[in-house]
């Protein structure tokens, strides 16, 4: 699976939009960019992926660049219950050795009031 | 739709005990991943089972742990004669097959004396 690049930490001012930036510049055809969040002490929770199309949820959005080699995850409105670390991951989908996801150092984001 | 559950949420052991963390996978999931993250650190993968089997278990230590997933009944982290280095959170996670998208439990504490 490809390398990842994300910050080691940011800030964000309630209710703006907070954009967590990944690098993926080793990324192949074929793997996918899943984000990921740890609220602290509890599990991981899915966010987001996508391919090379940008993509959008509930929780956020996604923009991948048309080389595919970053990512930015947008959190419109950004509040208080999402600070967390944030973590980028770049794998295939598809493949026999399961879903495995190789968690880096990911983006500690501060929320403030 | 219950979520992975896992028990205990916390466990004190003295050195040398054992330690047996459960793990129960989302209806319908076949896949099962145990991760451990010590403090202050990221998330480690450990193990992947399916039902009866060991896919991946190139995360584990080669000593004191084993993992199973019977056919009935929860996944099973197993950690012989404990040591205080074994303090961590072991968080487990569940998937359907082939899709990206892994569920996480809220993790056991494990706390060695």
């Amino acid at each position: 699976d490809a390398k990842t690049t994300q910050p080691p930490s940011m800030d964000c001012a309630e209710g703006r939009a907070a954009n967590l930036p990944c690098n993926h510049s080793t990324i192949s055809g074929n793997e996918y960019v899943y984000w990921y969040r740890q609220i602290h002490s509890q599990g991981p929770q899915y966010i987001i992926h996508g391919l090379k199309n940008n993509e959008t949820n509930e929780m956020a959005s996604l923009i991948i660049t048309e080389d595919r080699k970053s990512s930015t995850l947008i959190l419109p409105h950004a509040t208080l219950r999402d600070t967390a670390v944030y973590y980028c991951i770049v794998r295939v989908l598809n493949n026999n050795a399961g879903n495995m996801l190789t968690f880096g150092g990911g983006t500690r984001l501060m929320v403030k009031p | 739709n219950a979520g992975v559950m896992q028990n205990p949420r916390h466990l004190v052991r003295r050195r040398g005990q054992e330690a047996r963390l459960r793990c129960s996978p989302m209806k319908g999931h076949s896949h099962v991943y145990w991760y451990r993250q010590l403090p202050e650190e990221g998330l480690k993968f450990m193990v992947y089972l399916q039902k009866e089997n060991i896919i991946d278990e190139s995360g584990m230590p080669k000593e004191r742990f084993s993992a199973e997933f019977p056919k009935e009944g929860p996944s099973i982290l197993r950690i012989q004669q404990v040591v205080r280095g074994d303090s961590a959170a072991y968080f487990c996670a569940s998937s359907p097959v082939y899709t990206g998208e892994l569920f996480f439990g809220e993790g056991s504490r494990l706390t060695v004396l």
